[in-house]
């Protein structure tokens, strides 16, 4: 069984800053994804990065990051220049390469503070 | 990137009727769609997992009975909920799959059954 652990469940940055949301997972594949998706209060799901297991460089789009540890099965999300609109709700979530069911952590609340 | 629309975006309903929520992907064809119902300030709980053209399959513990799916296009699966009572209520989202391994989420439906 695959397991996502989002162990922040709220964190707070001022704006400008950088933050970064924790992610571990447990899985016995070796080939998968993972993925960080926003929800706003609008409750809209957005990708915000994604993340294939067999590469090693960590992916990175505009301010957002991560620090992809394979073997310690970490995936953490790090949030530079943080911003009003990065206020929602984090997930980190899991897929095996063989299916497309997310595994999906419980979320982490982060507020940006003006 | 592809867009996937859900309808109605909230609906009130009797305790007692049931109640049809619509799933499409406007610009692709979905092989797989999701069922997802998320409580307030937490994670998203997969459903069921339909497949166009066969039953869907559903998550332990979710009555298929209750939570009618049905995936008659490649661009359209339906969640009803029969005989809804209040403790249905609750923020219902789909997404779909199409080719590979990306998924798109629809905008959700807020459920209140009064």
């Amino acid at each position: 069984a695959q397991t996502v652990t989002q162990s922040q469940p709220e964190m707070s940055v001022q704006e400008a800053e950088t933050v970064t949301l924790s992610c571990t997972y447990d899985t016995s594949e070796s080939n998968y994804y993972l993925f960080w998706y926003k929800q706003p209060p609008s409750r809209q799901m957005i990708l915000v990065i994604r993340q294939e297991a067999y590469k090693q460089q960590n992916a990175t789009e505009n301010r957002f990051s991560v620090n992809f540890q394979k073997a310690a099965k970490s995936f953490s999300l790090k949030i530079s220049d943080s911003q009003l609109g990065d206020t929602a709700m984090y997930f980190c979530a899991f897929m095996k390469q063989s299916g497309n069911q997310f595994y999906f952590g419980t979320g982490t609340s982060l507020t940006v503070i003006p | 990137g592809a867009v996937v629309s859900q309808h109605p975006s909230r609906v009130i309903c009797k305790s007692g009727t049931s109640v049809k929520i619509e799933c499409r992907s406007l610009d692709f064809q979905a092989t797989t769609m999701f069922w997802y119902r998320q409580f307030p300030k937490q994670s998203l709980m997969l459903m069921a997992t339909s497949n166009e053209g066969s039953k869907a399959t559903y998550e332990q513990g979710v009555e298929k009975d209750k939570f009618l799916i049905n995936h008659a296009s490649l661009t359209l699966s339906t969640l009803t909920v029969t005989s809804a009572h209040p403790e249905d209520s609750s923020f219902y989202i789909c997404s779909a799959a199409g080719a590979s391994y990306e998924q798109y989420f629809g905008p959700g439906t807020r459920l209140t059954v009064t």
